[in-house]
């Protein structure tokens, strides 16, 4: 089993739909990190979480450190908010320490039809 | 004015052969990471530098040898590259190295070993 799980592993949504993915992590973590990468190949971070909620335009992403547990909305989805998302966790102490870790989860596709 | 540039964007080689990757970023960020994307898409961390020290070595074969010259340069060299080394290669940087901080990622070189 991963340490870090996304849910769903595909999604399709008709434009317009409000759109949750989740992320879900068994280890502890300094930071949990959102990230699209687009269909060319392409990776934007979207977010840095490490408590609480952030929103940027019609993403938000929220983070709940007792559950372990972070997702990721996006408001009247867009065809051009197709990609996948993907969660990654750091994992390790607050210290720089050479067993500090990043951890990918499997990422999640999204497909936005018109 | 490109922030994480890596070249080359495509590599094909021949088995056994060496080759290099350069990266380097004009963000003024501290830290440089290298990551691989396997035919799966799955990312996972290779290495991590902060201001030229390494500090993330996740168990990658030793025929992978990261070199900073500076804190804007993260290169990797691979000695004997072997078809299992096919994937997407990014580069990423970051202001700190305790993951409270966004990345910023390059657009990654496909390698592929012949």
């Amino acid at each position: 089993k991963n340490e870090v799980e996304q849910s769903p592993q595909n999604l399709t949504a008709q434009e317009g739909e409000f759109i949750t993915i989740n992320c879900s992590y068994s280890v502890g973590i300094s930071a949990l990190h959102w990230l699209q990468q687009h269909p060319g190949g392409g990776i934007v971070s979207l977010f840095m979480l490490s408590s609480g909620k952030k929103k940027h335009g019609r993403l938000i992403a929220t983070i709940n450190i007792q559950e372990k547990h972070s997702s990721l909305h996006i408001t009247a989805s867009h065809p051009r908010d197709s990609a996948v998302y993907i969660c990654a966790v750091r994992s390790g102490g607050y210290m720089k320490t050479s067993y500090d870790k990043v951890i990918f989860g499997p990422g999640t596709s999204l497909s936005v039809i018109p | 004015d490109t922030a994480v540039s890596q070249t080359p964007k495509y590599l094909v080689t021949q088995m056994g052969n060496d080759k290099s990757i350069k990266c380097e970023q004009n963000l003024g960020h501290d830290t440089m990471y290298w990551y691989k994307q396997d035919s799966k898409k799955f990312l996972k961390i290779m290495f991590s530098y902060n201001n030229k020290e390494l500090i993330i070595n996740e168990t990658v074969p030793n025929r992978f040898s990261p070199k900073s010259p500076d804190k804007a340069h993260l290169n990797l060299h691979i000695n004997s590259l072997e078809l299992g080394d096919s994937a997407v290669y990014f580069c990423a940087s970051s202001q700190g190295s305790v993951g409270n901080y966004g990345y910023t990622f390059g657009s990654g070189t496909r390698l592929t070993v012949v």
